[in-house]
């Protein structure tokens, strides 16, 4: 399996609060990627990193930041969170942005946002 | 904007039965299509990736195929076990969406022993 570490696994907090949800890849990889799943939406992608100190929104960032300072953690950040944002988050890496490379994926943090 | 299906939500077969699972997209200026498997509680694990150049793509009992042109991918498991029980997605990397996957929401899959 590829080296991803997801820090919490699980978190239940409260509206309004922050929360930073933590990758981390032992793989060198230069692509990281921050999705959450819900029921009936399959993974949606929320920001990615094309390199440390390289990030981009992906189709649902609104409420979220991130933050890429060293190439092994990329940080997920709600600055205040609400009930919408209750979720299973999952980062993925990726070696390259090849044809031929898929994607590997931690193990996902369960939020809860009470 | 890139929509993917799978059809059916849900799966329930006996032990020994091939298993056929579907995957229909509405761009065929594609990349690549992935399968993944996602057990109760944990990531996705790639099982297979197919090019866009490619029409199928094998691994032990999992067969998956592509057709580009009609925007289906079938993803076929001979012989299934109750370890195969788990959700199977198929997600599909569209040309220009340089760092998007797209995904289905999943079939969930029961195997009865």
């Amino acid at each position: 399996d590829a080296g991803i570490t997801q820090s919490p696994r699980h978190k239940v907090t409260e509206t309004g609060t922050p929360v930073t949800l933590r990758c981390h890849q032992t793989e060198n990889h230069r692509y990281m990627y921050w999705y959450r799943q819900d029921p009936g939406h399959g993974l949606r992608l929320i920001h990615y990193s094309y390199g440390v100190k390289d990030t981009d929104k992906g189709e649902v960032s609104d409420g979220y930041s991130v933050s890429r300072s060293k190439t092994e953690d990329f940080l997920l950040t709600l600055e205040s969170a609400t009930s919408s944002q209750t979720s299973v988050y999952f980062c993925a890496i990726s070696e390259f942005q090849g044809s031929n490379q898929p994607q590997h994926f931690g193990d996902g943090t369960r939020l809860s946002i009470l | 904007k890139q929509e993917v299906t799978q059809i059916p939500a849900a799966l329930s077969v006996p032990e020994g039965e091939n298993l056929v699972l579907n995957c229909s997209f509405t761009d065929s200026a594609i990349y690549n299509l992935q399968w993944f498997r996602q057990d109760p509680g944990k990531g996705l694990t790639s099982l297979l990736l197919i090019q866009s150049s490619q029409r199928e793509q094998t691994s032990g009992r999992l067969n998956a195929s592509l057709d580009k042109s009609s925007g289906r991918s079938t993803l076929y498991i001979a012989a299934s076990q109750p370890g195969d029980s788990a959700t199977y997605l198929c997600a599909v990397w569209s040309m220009g969406n340089d760092y998007k996957l797209s995904f289905g929401a999943g079939t969930t899959v029961t195997v009865r022993a």
